[in-house]
């Protein structure tokens, strides 16, 4: 079956322009996380979705950084006016809930992105 | 809050070698454990699990116990194969109410095996 897919694979923008990330989750999964992994480092929690709503946005960095989920599907990751720390690869994980037997995240390809 | 450490790599062994990779956390209450691996030009996936104290997690070869009292995962495999090559990523979901679900990663252990 399909697993989760994210859109554009790579991304390269100018300093101060806003990108959109995209991210497809397997169908029927409720839970949809997105997280941010920097060159050399591990993956840092960005925000978690339960449906349409975002009860943990803790790991978002800043404000120029937001995102919105389509009832138990499509979830797009925006960051407005880029900067250069925002260079990392984006990964988006769904599970069919956030514990218990269905707490297991599987993991889109990410979307690269490089800003200049 | 929560945290997890992770034995620095890059870790280079050749076929047939024992693995281990250390992995110690800090978290409140009981978290779930996880290792996650990604092989290259793949996406990340799920290795293999625990979810309680003394809880062994086992998948290709690898094998990995909850160990409450180290607060310690370490990540075990008697014989390592080339294509074992990939980077792990040591990971832990929180027990307590507000964690929902989001998952704490180590920084990643390269491990390269050689022929």
């Amino acid at each position: 079956g399909a697993g989760v897919s994210q859109s554009p694979s790579n991304k390269v923008t100018e300093k101060g322009k806003d990108v959109e990330l995209r991210c497809d989750p397997i169908s029927g999964h409720t839970a949809l996380y997105w997280y941010r992994q920097r060159l050399g480092q591990g993956l840092e929690f960005l925000i978690y979705f339960q449906g349409n709503s975002a009860p943990d946005k803790s790991g978002l960095p800043s404000d120029r950084f937001s995102a919105e989920r389509t009832g138990e599907s499509v979830s797009t990751l925006t960051i407005q006016r880029t900067q250069q720390e925002d260079s990392a690869v984006y990964l988006c994980a769904s599970s069919l809930g956030p514990s218990g037997v269905r707490e297991t995240q599987y993991f889109g390809p990410g979307t690269r992105l490089l800003v200049l | 809050g929560d945290s997890v450490t992770q034995m620095e790599g890059p870790v280079t062994l050749s076929e047939e070698a024992f693995l281990t990779i250390n992995c110690t956390y800090t978290a409140t209450g009981y978290p779930s454990l996880f290792w996650y691996v990604q092989y290259p030009g793949e996406g990340l996936q799920l290795l293999l699990k625990a979810t309680k104290a003394d809880d062994k997690g086992s998948n290709k070869g690898f094998e990995a116990t909850y160990r409450k009292e180290t607060t310690s995962f370490h990540l075990e495999k008697g014989s390592v194969q080339v294509s074992d090559s990939a980077v792990y990523f040591c990971a832990l979901r929180g027990a307590g109410g507000t964690s929902y679900g989001k998952l704490t990663f180590g920084q990643g252990t390269i491990l390269t095996v050689h022929p």
